[in-house]
């Protein structure tokens, strides 16, 4: 079974940091590209940024309201992603989830297979 | 960009039909044979339910059916049942710049 374990949310102060990870099983995730996606409470889903598989490259994009500010990293020993976010902001406050695609065909349209079952980020003073 | 559009709410009485579209423009619905839909329960994370327009992953029931037409695509849940009730999200891919748009959502309850 395809399981994507978040952690790492919490209550951080506007300005601050915070790392994710999201621990990977039931697939080769060396291979996988793997991507974040954040829902603000209430509110529907935005992406994040993605991370390709090393063979590919193991290049990064992002959104533009994050660029700068997160960087996507992957431990493929760990099998771990992890998301580093800085300059924390009060629109950073969602729920972000870790999502795996299984096939380069979803990874090129952008649809969005495996979910975790979210952690969440509150950015508050 | 700005998020695709979906009417908020839908409904249909339990067996019947409910339709729910997504209306982008040339640069996103309409540009790519790229459209997804996710199924969306309180508490629960997304489970995609169409991709590339009208394909399902495995396990999705073909009760589910997605399509296409210029610029807005729609999502036909047929022969409704009570666990379709839930909030139903399109996306579609809209270039390298901006890859991609989502939908804003629509709740749809099962009367």
């Amino acid at each position: 079974e395809v399981l994507l374990v978040e952690s790492g949310g919490g209550l951080v102060k506007p300005g601050g940091s915070l790392r994710l990870s999201c621990a990977a099983s039931g697939f080769t995730f060396n291979y996988a590209w793997m991507t974040w996606v954040r829902q603000a409470p209430g509110k529907g889903l935005e992406w994040v940024g993605r991370i390709k598989s090393r063979t590919d490259g193991g290049t990064t994009d992002y959104s533009a309201p994050v660029k700068g500010r997160f960087i996507i990293s992957r431990d493929d020993l760990k099998n771990t992603l992890y998301l580093q976010m800085s300059s924390l902001m009060s629109d950073d406050t969602a729920m972000y989830y870790c999502v795996a695609w299984t096939t380069l065909e979803l990874a090129a349209t952008y649809a969005f297979d495996v979910w975790g079952q979210g952690t969440m980020v509150t950015v508050s003073s | 960009q700005s998020a695709l559009t979906q009417p908020p709410s839908a409904s249909g009485s339990p067996g019947q039909s409910v339709t729910i579209s997504c209306t982008g423009t040339s640069s996103d619905v309409g540009g790519y044979d790229a459209v997804s839909w996710y199924q969306q329960r309180p508490g629960r994370a997304p489970k995609l339910m169409i991709f590339e327009v009208r394909k399902r992953p495995s396990g999705v029931p073909d009760r589910f059916s997605g399509s296409k037409s210029g610029n807005t695509a729609s999502l036909t849940v047929s022969g409704l049942q009570a666990a379709d009730a839930a909030t139903y999200y399109c996306s579609s891919y809209a270039g390298s710049s901006n890859p991609v748009l989502f939908g804003g959502g629509t709740t749809l309850t099962v009367l």
